[in-house]
């Protein structure tokens, strides 16, 4: 079966520091990835989305990066964090029987 | 954006039944999916349309009507458990998902 990998589940980050969350996928092959964002009380923005390896499309400008480097390997980055970096990160990949997206368990960043 | 609109909030009682209406934009309509997320939590994945009609599954039944841009998730013999925010989103061009801000149910006794 196919199971969803993401870490870390908490982290807290000055203002100005790097960032790297990982996200990988077990159990499949080629899936589509993708970076979401939820911010206190609000929807799933989506940030980044990726169809293959080193294809990355972003959704909205920001402070973010995403590569793919390896089929089942998704990382999300930042080369210095602002405040408006803080909430809820989810990965997620693109099932094959309903085209539904199964996600990861979520890194809640806090930047201070 | 991608235009979802949900209610933000609803409370309902125990045993009853509660419907939580999506309206999203329809060009580049790609599938309707429902998600259920508990607070702290990922979002888990409940139904998907991607014809007209109704889709049920035990407790929850979802609904679509392509051509109205409208969609609904049906809740039966609410549990307490139920109390979560639900998700509306609609995938898009490339395999994309966008989804709705959610709407916050609250099941009381």
């Amino acid at each position: 079966s196919q199971t969803i990998h993401q870490w870390p589940a908490t982290l807290v980050q000055p203002v100005g520091s790097p960032l790297s969350l990982e996200c990988t996928v077990e159990g499949t092959s080629n899936p589509n990835l993708y970076w979401y964002r939820q911010a206190a009380g609000r929807g799933l923005q989506l940030l980044f989305y990726s169809v293959g390896i080193g294809q990355i499309s972003s959704e909205v400008p920001q402070n973010l990066s995403a590569s793919r480097p390896q089929d089942r390997q998704f990382i999300l980055s930042s080369k210095k964090l602002l405040l408006s970096d803080s909430g809820f990160y989810l990965c997620a990949w693109e099932g094959f029987q309903g085209g539904e997206a199964f996600f990861g368990q979520g890194t809640r960043l806090t930047v201070v | 954006g991608q235009n979802i609109d949900q209610p933000t909030e609803m409370t309902a009682t125990e045993g009853a039944i509660v419907q939580i209406n999506c309206t999203y934009q329809t060009s580049g309509f790609n599938g309707l999916f429902w998600y259920q997320q508990h607070a702290g939590e990922a979002p888990t994945f409940l139904s998907y349309n991607v014809l007209d009609g109704l889709e049920e599954k035990g407790r929850f039944s979802s609904f679509l009507s392509r051509s109205k841009g409208y969609s609904y998730l049906l809740l039966k013999e609410l549990q307490m458990k139920d109390s979560a925010s639900y998700l509306c989103a609609r995938g898009g061009d490339f395999n994309k998902f966008y989804f709705g801000s959610g709407t916050k149910l609250n099941v009381k006794p």
